[in-house]
């Protein structure tokens, strides 16, 4: 159970493009989901997180004009990067939450962006 | 300012070799702690610790929590070439659906 995917797994796309992720839970409804950006050697960093039917919450300084989300249902969450620069190129994670005593997080797979 | 520092960040054994990875934390409203690994993709989900001095074990992986020093660890024995990745903890706190993660150890095994 607690299966998550994410699609595209991975996506090149050229500079000035928008590119949308999508973040599925497969077997469960996830009240809350959570975007994060890794870059290589570094941990991972939350971007903001999303509830079903209301706006999503960013982290300082994740820009919310250039990485739209949308939580249209409870099983699913999409990132929009609009206007890709290279320096968006990135491994981008997203998690769906069970909100509950101890809140735990399941992890869809990751989606690889290269902009060119 | 809430705050997890894992030790150390990097980590070469050989195989067979026992490791020790550490956490500390502090956090506001604490109420778990996870450990991920994470190899070449997302973060998998080990270990969910919310009880201090209970070990939690699965295979050759073992994970124990101390609220009061604010600290758990993760242990590998006989450890494997597949045990290779980053090794991630984050704590959990009430009122708040976010997990701070550390940085991670990078723990390579040689065979």
């Amino acid at each position: 159970g607690a299966v998550v995917s994410q699609h595209p797994s991975w996506v090149i796309c050229k500079s000035g493009t928008s590119v949308k992720i999508e973040c599925r839970s497969l077997d469960f409804q996830a009240t809350t989901m959570f975007w994060y950006r890794q870059f290589p050697k570094q941990s991972l960093m939350l971007m903001a997180t999303s509830n079903e039917g209301s706006k999503a919450t960013y982290e300082q300084g994740v820009e919310k004009d250039k990485f739209l989300i949308n939580h249209a249902s409870l099983t699913l969450s999409t990132l929009t990067v609009t206007s890709a620069h290279p320096e968006d190129s990135s491994f981008y994670i997203c998690s769906a939450g069970i909100v509950g005593l101890y809140n735990e997080q399941f992890f869809g797979p990751g989606t690889r962006l290269t902009v060119l | 300012e809430d705050k997890v520092v894992q030790s150390p960040l990097s980590l070469v054994v050989h195989e067979g070799d026992t490791v020790t990875l550490n956490c500390s934390y502090e956090v506001t409203n604490f109420r778990s702690l996870l450990w991920y690994k994470q190899e070449k993709k997302a973060p998998t989900f080990l270990f969910m610790l919310t009880s201090s001095g209970i070990e939690k074990k699965s295979g050759r992986l073992s994970s124990i929590l101390d609220k009061k020093e604010l600290f758990s660890i993760l242990n590998i024995t006989a450890t494997q070439t597949g045990d290779s990745a980053v090794y991630l903890c984050a704590p959990t706190q009430g009122g708040s659906e976010k997990l701070v993660f550390g940085k991670g150890t990078k723990l390579t095994v040689n065979p």
